[in-house]
């Protein structure tokens, strides 16, 4: 068990819909992740978040949008969704000090979405 | 923009010894990442690099050259249990942000035969 609680672990949904994924990051960790993995597709950086900021953005839709909140959990919101959303969506913390140390990111079990 | 490339997959018999290799281009470089991903798991932390050089951890090793912008992962004693994925990160810190980013690979497919 890494630490990282994402909800829910499946969904099912129809074309046009809005989903929100959570994503509650290991205590102690201020950076949240999140990552979109289509089929036998590598992991695609979506967005981060530290202490409740938006820090770096990937390649993103417009019509997803992310936040993290004072509790330090953070919410991945999907809108108009598609065939082509399809995917398993990850959410990683780390402490993200910010130096060379060996921060690595603890990931959740994923999110499973399915557009229909 | 970020660049991350490893083989896609790869094919070796328990008990052997594989080297997956991993070529990156990135400005503000800032670490280097080994995970490991079962079909349909989350990612798994395996190994990190940041300075050249060879780190061992039992089975695995990983090493990194900063100047090649290449690392590779060693996995000795091949078992079964090891057919996976594994995924190359590199953490980045680019100049105009202060802030860092980690972006993966597409990731290599090992699979161990008996």
């Amino acid at each position: 068990d890494s630490g990282v609680t994402q909800t829910p672990k499946h969904l099912i949904t129809a074309t046009g819909q809005r989903v929100t994924l959570r994503c509650s990051p290991r205590s102690g960790d201020l950076s949240v992740y999140w990552y979109q993995q289509s089929l036998d597709q590598g992991l695609q950086f979506l967005i981060q978040y530290y202490n409740g900021e938006e820090r770096a953005k990937g390649n993103i839709l417009e019509r997803f949008s992310a936040q993290q909140f004072p509790d330090l959990h953070s919410e991945l919101n999907l809108s108009s969704l598609e065939l082509g959303d399809s995917a398993l969506y990850f959410c990683a913390s780390s402490v993200s000090t910010g130096g060379t140390l060996n921060t690595e990111a603890f990931f959740g079990q994923g999110t499973r979405l399915t557009v229909v | 923009g970020q660049n991350i490339d490893q083989p896609t997959e790869m094919t070796a018999t328990e008990g052997a010894i594989v080297q997956i290799n991993c070529t990156y281009q990135t400005s503000g470089f800032n670490g280097l990442f080994w995970y490991q991903q079962h079909a349909g798991e989350a990612p798994t932390f395996l190994s990190y690099n940041v300075l050249d050089g060879l780190e061992e951890k039992g089975r695995f090793s990983s090493f990194l050259s900063r100047s090649k912008g290449y690392s590779y992962l060693l996995l000795k004693e091949l078992q079964m249990k090891d057919s996976a994925s594994y995924l190359c990160a590199v953490r980045s810190r680019p100049w105009n942000t202060g802030f860092q980013k980690l972006v993966f690979g597409t990731g290599t497919r090992l699979l161990v035969s008996p």
